[in-house]
């Protein structure tokens, strides 16, 4: 059974810093992994998706790596403002069977400070 | 760009309603998905539907079920609220082509007293 964990579960950092968030999981046998956004009472916003055969995808300040054989990815995010404090999910979506379901981590809580 | 939208962003109910929450997407996505989201446990799948009057049950269906008769229009039905059914309601819509990329709507806070 695939299990996606996220640590930290939170991070506070200064305005201006550069940051890393790291998603970990089990089954290495992947579709693909998505990175969300999530702010607070709201749904869900998606940032990212890497396919099984990528190594990064990059949006803007956002870059997205995943590393299938090691079962990790992490997101960075370059120069960081307030308007980034969100909760970041990690999802994954496995390969084979039905492929239709996604497994979550728990996320983490960002706070930018100014 | 994709859009789901919900019916609702907040609901109260009593216990014993039953109680209809709407999801509708505009991008004629075949796969519709139901979760709940609670504080330490995140995102939990209750149902989803790959067409229309299919469905499948996700890992958390009891004390709930679902109709979609038409592409666009996924309803998750709450035939008897429970207060352990109060939970923020996400849905969700994937196009089975192509990236497999998934798209939520904004939430539906449900409260049931």
């Amino acid at each position: 059974k695939q299990e996606v964990t996220q640590i930290p579960a939170a991070l506070s950092v200064p305005e201006g810093e550069n940051l890393v968030l790291n998603c970990s999981f089990t089954d290495s046998a992947i579709y693909n992994l998505q990175w969300f956004r999530q702010d607070p009472g709201k749904g869900l916003t998606s940032l990212l998706l890497i396919q099984s055969s990528q190594r990064e995808q990059t949006s803007g300040r956002l870059n997205a790596s995943l590393d299938k054989s090691s079962g990790r990815s992490t997101l960075y995010i370059a120069a960081s403002q307030p308007g980034d404090s969100a909760t970041y999910l990690c999802a994954v979506r496995n390969s084979g069977g039905s492929n239709y379901k996604l497994t979550f981590g728990k996320g983490t809580l960002l706070t930018v400070n100014p | 760009d994709v859009k789901v939208t919900q019916s609702s962003r907040y609901l109260v109910k009593r216990t014993g309603e039953k109680v209809f929450l709407e999801c509708v997407q505009d991008m004629d996505h075949e796969n519709m998905f139901w979760y709940r989201q609670d504080p330490g446990l995140g995102l939990r799948l209750i149902y989803f539907s790959y067409d229309v009057k299919m469905k499948e049950k996700g890992d958390i269906p009891e004390g709930y079920s679902v109709s979609r008769e038409k592409k666009e229009r996924f309803s998750l039905i709450l035939e008897s609220a429970s207060t352990n059914q109060t939970s923020m309601y996400l849905c969700a819509s994937l196009w089975a082509g192509g990236a497999h990329e998934q798209y939520f709507g904004p939430g539906t806070r449900l409260t049931v007293t």
